[in-house]
């Protein structure tokens, strides 16, 4: 049971590149998430996905984009990665549905510097 | 949407005292104020959790105390220890997708 699984670790961009970074769980999780965590300012939601086939904007969408694939992955997209995006991302999972208010597990979480 | 503030930023105890988080938020239909603990170049990891029909709720060393009509709630972390270094968030939402955090407490314990 690995549980939440982010790939890669670490990625370097040049301004403009894209890329794309891939997360799945094996705890039959129904709401998936994609946050950044920036010093001083904690976690902050990019997209989520309440449930497979759903996905919705959350706090810091701009320049990005996701994909609900199956229950099991979730995907985040940069088109045209910025400096302003250097970051780093987790994927998380809740049971979510009509167990609202469930815990969030976080993947490893992706280092990404954009020069 | 919910706003969470956390204080203090960085907070530093003598190992074998007591520390304490206090976060406020701001929209008071929220029912659901998880903490989270991330350890240097981890991932964050839920230590406790407390409905807003509960005051208070306990774990071993940690306890999470609730005052809905003030909005706010605190962290208590009794007998410190060197493995309680750590960042911590709080977060508060109605919503699994609508959990707001705060800006982290870094929490170092001197030996």
């Amino acid at each position: 049971n690995a549980g939440v699984t982010q790939t890669p670790k670490f990625q370097v961009l040049k301004t403009g590149q894209s890329m794309t970074l891939q997360c799945a769980q094996d705890m039959n999780h129904n709401s998936m998430y994609w946050y950044r965590q920036d010093p001083g300012m904690g976690l902050r939601l990019i997209y989520y996905s309440a449930s497979e086939g759903t996905t919705d904007k959350g706090e810091v969408p701009n320049g990005y984009n996701v994909s609900r694939l199956n229950k099991r992955e979730f995907s985040l997209r940069l088109e045209s990665a910025a400096p302003s995006q250097t970051s780093v991302y987790f994927c998380a999972s809740s049971e979510g549905g009509s167990s609202y208010n469930s815990p969030l597990h976080f993947g490893n979480g992706t280092r990404l510097t954009v020069t | 949407g919910e706003n969470v503030e956390q204080h203090p930023s960085t907070l530093s105890v003598q190992e074998g005292d007591s520390a304490v988080i206090k976060c406020t938020y701001s929209d008071s239909a929220s029912n659901y104020f998880p903490w989270y603990k991330q350890e240097l170049g981890k991932r964050p990891q839920l230590i406790i959790d407390i409905r807003s029909n509960v005051g208070e709720k306990k774990d071993q060393r940690i306890a999470v105390t609730l005052n809905k009509t003030a909005k706010h709630f605190s962290l208590h972390i009794t007998e410190t220890q060197p493995e309680d270094s750590a960042v911590y968030f709080c977060a508060a939402t109605l919503y699994d997708y609508k959990l707001s955090f705060g800006a982290g407490t870094t929490v170092t314990v001197r030996a």
